[in-house]
């Protein structure tokens, strides 16, 4: 069964808006959340990371929020831009990121000019 | 820069063939993952391998198997191909600490 589940399963903002994605889980000894963004052709790539000892971490435009009670977390994409138009996948492990990931289904984000 | 190498970027093979996806990274990983990504059930675990001739089944091992007999490259064997099979096949390693580095992919079809 999906250990983390993802929605929505597809988006459009404007460019400028800023898009939210969301995910939950259950298992409560996971203790990694990363998120990987996928461009078409391409394999994913690790975007940003949270531990849930902080209920927000920002790396440019992308930032986390973590709610550690309601086993949420999500991701928002700050001035959204048509070159961030991609799929992201929200993921979960125990241990660290050498352990295996569980993913979220993904969200198909559109960002139109 | 680590780099992830999946030996096929696009296959065609046909029902009840045997068919093997090579993976190769350059970066002395331990660790060598394998999903499998369709649309709309994200990615999911095959296998994996934290060390040379080890290996753990994942979520949805039925149907595969793998091998590492080296450090860099990790196999993915279907032993007969069945066209539930047609899929994008994800190959990725790390280390600990370190984020999941992926290949591109291999588009899989099976006839």
């Amino acid at each position: 069964q999906q250990q983390v589940k993802q929605s929505p399963q597809s988006l459009i903002v404007q460019k400028g808006g800023i898009p939210i994605i969301n995910c939950a889980y259950e298992n409560t000894a996971f203790d990694y959340f990363p998120w990987y963004q996928q461009f078409p052709g391409k394999g994913p790539a690790l975007l940003i990371a949270i531990r849930p000892d902080v209920s927000e971490k920002k790396e440019g435009r992308f930032t986390i929020s973590f709610n550690k009670s309601a086993k949420q977390f999500s991701l928002h994409i700050m001035d959204s831009q048509p070159g961030d138009s991609a799929t992201y996948f929200c993921a979960a492990s125990i241990g660290n990121s050498g352990y295996a990931l569980n993913f979220g289904k993904g969200t198909s984000l559109l960002v139109t000019p | 820069d680590v780099k992830v190498t999946q030996s096929s970027r696009y296959l065609v093979k046909r029902t009840g063939e045997k068919v093997f996806l090579e993976c190769v990274q350059d970066m002395d990983h331990e660790n060598m993952f394998w999903y499998r990504q369709d649309p709309g059930l994200g990615l999911r675990l095959i296998y994996f391998s934290y060390d040379v001739k080890m290996k753990e089944k994942g979520d949805i091992p039925e149907g595969y198997s793998v091998s590492r007999e080296k450090k860099e490259r990790f196999s993915l064997i279907l032993e007969s191909a069945s066209t539930n099979q047609t899929s994008m096949y994800l190959c990725a390693s790390t280390t600990s600490n370190q984020p999941q580095h992926f290949g591109d992919g291999t588009r899989l079809s099976i006839l």
